[in-house]
């Protein structure tokens, strides 16, 4: 089955600075991978997605990049802020039949003030 | 919408003790997760429903978990006896099979259980 691996587990950043994830997978055939934001005490919430059939994707201060060859995929986030501490998971999948996500351990991401 | 709801919030059982977590996915979602997150580590799926068939249980723990979605909708997780080790948030997701929102998961809140 898929095994993901994500790195780091913990990543400190002064506010302002970028903070980068990066996660890899083993199954080649996944083609979904989704990055979810779960914050102390609350549900993971999903912020950004890309698919195999792209690069790379952003939104506002958030970005994903993918390496098919390499199997791995990164999360970036810019000009961090207080409000972004959580702790951030990818996941990885092959759509289409049963959607079954492998998660990674998580990255608890702390932002300074 | 109204997400997925999931009671009760926080659970304190002995260990050999039985419990019971509810799940309501969001209205016309077919597709029903039940995850258990130990803390520091991503969710990991015990069991997936497809309606009110089984998918995937390959990670249920079988002896002592079980879980139903009889109707289709509301799902049961049941936990007997518990052990220490069970101690986690238990996170019910739900997924729509519409075209667009194919593959977007939403989560509860979750259950968070504590084995003592």
């Amino acid at each position: 089955g898929e095994n993901v691996e994500q790195h780091p587990s913990t990543l400190s950043v002064q506010e302002g600075d970028s903070a980068v994830i990066k996660c890899t997978y083993s199954d080649s055939a996944s083609n979904y991978f989704p990055w979810y934001k779960q914050e102390l005490g609350k549900r993971p919430q999903l912020i950004i997605d890309i698919r195999s059939n792209v690069g790379e994707k952003k939104d506002q201060r958030i970005a994903v990049t993918l390496n098919k060859t390499a199997k791995h995929f990164s999360l970036h986030i810019t000009e961090t802020q207080p409000e972004d501490s959580a702790v951030y998971f990818c996941a990885a999948s092959k759509t289409g039949g049963s959607y079954i996500p492998t998660f990674g351990r998580g990255t608890s991401l702390i932002v300074h003030p | 919408e109204a997400g997925v709801a999931q009671s009760p919030r926080y659970k304190i059982i002995e260990k050999r003790q039985s419990v019971a977590f509810w799940c309501n996915p969001i209205s016309g979602h077919a597709t029903l997760y039940w995850y258990q997150q130990i803390l520091g580590q991503g969710p990991k799926l015990l069991i997936q429903f497809q309606n009110n068939g089984v998918v995937d249980d390959s990670q249920l723990p079988k002896d002592r978990f079980s879980a139903e979605r009889l109707k289709g909708v509301d799902s049961t997780l049941k936990i007997q006896p518990a052990k220490l080790e069970d101690s986690a948030v238990y996170l019910c997701a739900s997924r729509s099979s519409g075209t667009l929102a194919k593959n977007i998961q939403y989560f509860g809140a979750g259950t968070r259980l504590s084995v003592l």
